[in-house]
């Protein structure tokens, strides 16, 4: 457990709408990581992040953008949230020398 | 680009018998790092095992042990003596280690039948 909550865990919200999920974690690690989980495909990343104010993208970035002010937080924002976009987030963070990654208990999103 | 494949979408398995989970995977890397991650109804990611690409020998905690073929690219999870709370999503995952992504396979749903 390395200390990591997302915020809120569950959200309902319509179209059109923009949404702010955050990670926060306590142990310092400096790569975080933004996943999105849908039935039939696992996990996929959408966003990275390897320290503060440093960001790249996964291999679903579209309509996502992300920012990390503080090591401890990393915000996943939806601009303007799609039907496309009901999903499981999780948030997970490493350390270059750990080879795991320690995961969020997710949010379930649900875009009407 | 480096894919996981999960070729068992659900298995099931009665209660202390063993069960093995199916993964291959694509890569052109000679150093990685392999994962099964268990996901129960809680929703929580739980990592299980993790084999590293350079050694030879297969992992094993506990219960749960893998059997990775490096040149056919296949890791293999074994669940042995299972039980009720083994039931759950498993997922394999690939790494090149350190702060890379982790690549995920589509999951195996494990059913522990009573």
């Amino acid at each position: 457990d390395a200390g990591i909550t997302q915020s809120p865990r569950h959200k309902v919200t319509e179209t059109g709408t923009p949404v702010t999920l955050r990670c926060h974690q306590t142990e310092n690690h400096r790569y975080m990581y933004w996943y999105r989980q849908d039935p039939g495909h696992g996990l996929r990343l959408i966003h990275y992040s390897y320290g503060v104010k440093d960001t790249d993208k996964g291999e679903v970035s579209d309509g996502y953008s992300v920012s990390r002010s503080k090591t401890e937080d990393f915000l996943l924002t939806l601009e303007s949230a799609t039907s496309s976009q009901t999903s499981v987030y999780f948030c997970a963070t490493t350390t270059a020398s750990s080879y795991e990654q320690y995961f969020g208990p997710g949010t379930r999103l649900t875009v009407t | 680009a480096q894919t996981v494949t999960q070729s068992q979408p659900e298995m099931s398995v009665q209660e202390a018998e063993t069960v093995t989970l199916s993964c291959t995977y694509d890569t052109s890397e000679s150093d990685y790092y392999l994962f099964w991650y268990k996901q129960p109804p809680s929703r929580q990611m739980i990592l299980v095992i993790r084999q590293e690409a350079y050694k030879q020998q297969n992992a094993t905690e506990n219960r749960f042990s893998v059997n990775f073929q490096k040149a056919a690219k296949s890791f293999s999870l074994k669940i042995s003596d299972s039980q009720l709370g083994d039931a759950a999503m498993y997922f394999c995952a690939y790494s090149t280690g350190g702060s890379e992504k982790l690549v995920f396979g589509k999951g195996t749903k494990l059913t522990v039948n009573p």
